[in-house]
């Protein structure tokens, strides 16, 4: 079955730490990978992508992810966190039978504190 | 959220109605997504719809029902036979994979409508 694991529902950092927010799925083939950002209340925004090519993918407010094919997973980073980035956030893959659809991880909570 | 909105933002509904929520996109996307929003379960699909006067169910369709008579709009219903219909409800939408030649599926959220069962 096709999946998106988010081992860790909350992740505590210190302003100006490096921050990394895990990601794992199972999918047969070639995966297309999605980071999102939840800010209270708020819709879904879209962060980065990995489709094909360079391992590490930069996105939107500095943050990057790193796609691990062997390890199976795309865990996303950022060298220097803000307590702005606190929010929720989601991993997904897409569906490898039904490709307009996206398979979500349950999200891990960021917490910055300053 | 830029080129998707919901309405309205807050809905309070008693026990036993029906009520719609809207999902208006001006991105010229082929295709258009509901998913509900659980404290610690993610999002789950709802509906999807990849062309007008089509779509599908998704995951947790019952007691739900959705249409698409325009391009821009896919209007959610909420029926009486929901059991539990307190949740956030996401609407979203993609360029769809028939123009999407890199297929990368990128959805694009809405502000969201929180839903409240008296």
């Amino acid at each position: 079955a096709q999946s998106v694991a988010q081992p860790e529902d909350q992740v505590n950092v210190a302003e100006g730490n490096p921050l990394t927010v895990k990601c794992t799925y199972s999918v047969s083939g070639n995966p297309y990978l999605f980071w999102y950002v939840q800010y209270p209340n708020r819709g879904l925004q879209f962060l980065l992508k990995y489709i094909t090519g360079d391992n590490l993918v930069k996105g939107s407010y500095g943050f990057e992810a790193e796609f691990n094919k062997s390890q199976t997973s795309f865990h996303l980073k950022k060298p220097s966190a803000l307590v702005s980035d606190s929010a929720l956030y989601f991993c997904a893959v897409r569906d490898m039978y039904d490709t307009d659809k996206l398979i979500f991880g349950t999200g891990t909570r960021l917490q910055v504190f300053p | 959220d830029g080129g998707i909105t919901q309405s309205p933002k807050y809905l309070f509904r008693k026990e036993g109605q029906n009520v719609t929520l809207s999902c208006e996109q001006n991105l010229n996307h082929d295709a258009m997504y509901w998913y509900r929003q659980d404290p610690g379960q993610g999002l789950r699909l709802i509906y999807y719809s990849q062309i007008v006067n089509d779509f599908q169910k998704g995951d947790i369709a019952e007691g739900y029902s959705v249409s698409r008579e325009k391009k821009e709009s896919f209007p959610l219903t909420v029926t009486s036979a929901q059991k539990n219909p307190t949740a956030f409800y996401l609407c979203a939408s993609s360029i769809g994979a028939d123009r999407d030649f890199l297929r990368t599926d990128t959805q694009y959220f809405g502000p969201g409508t929180r839903l409240t069962v008296l």
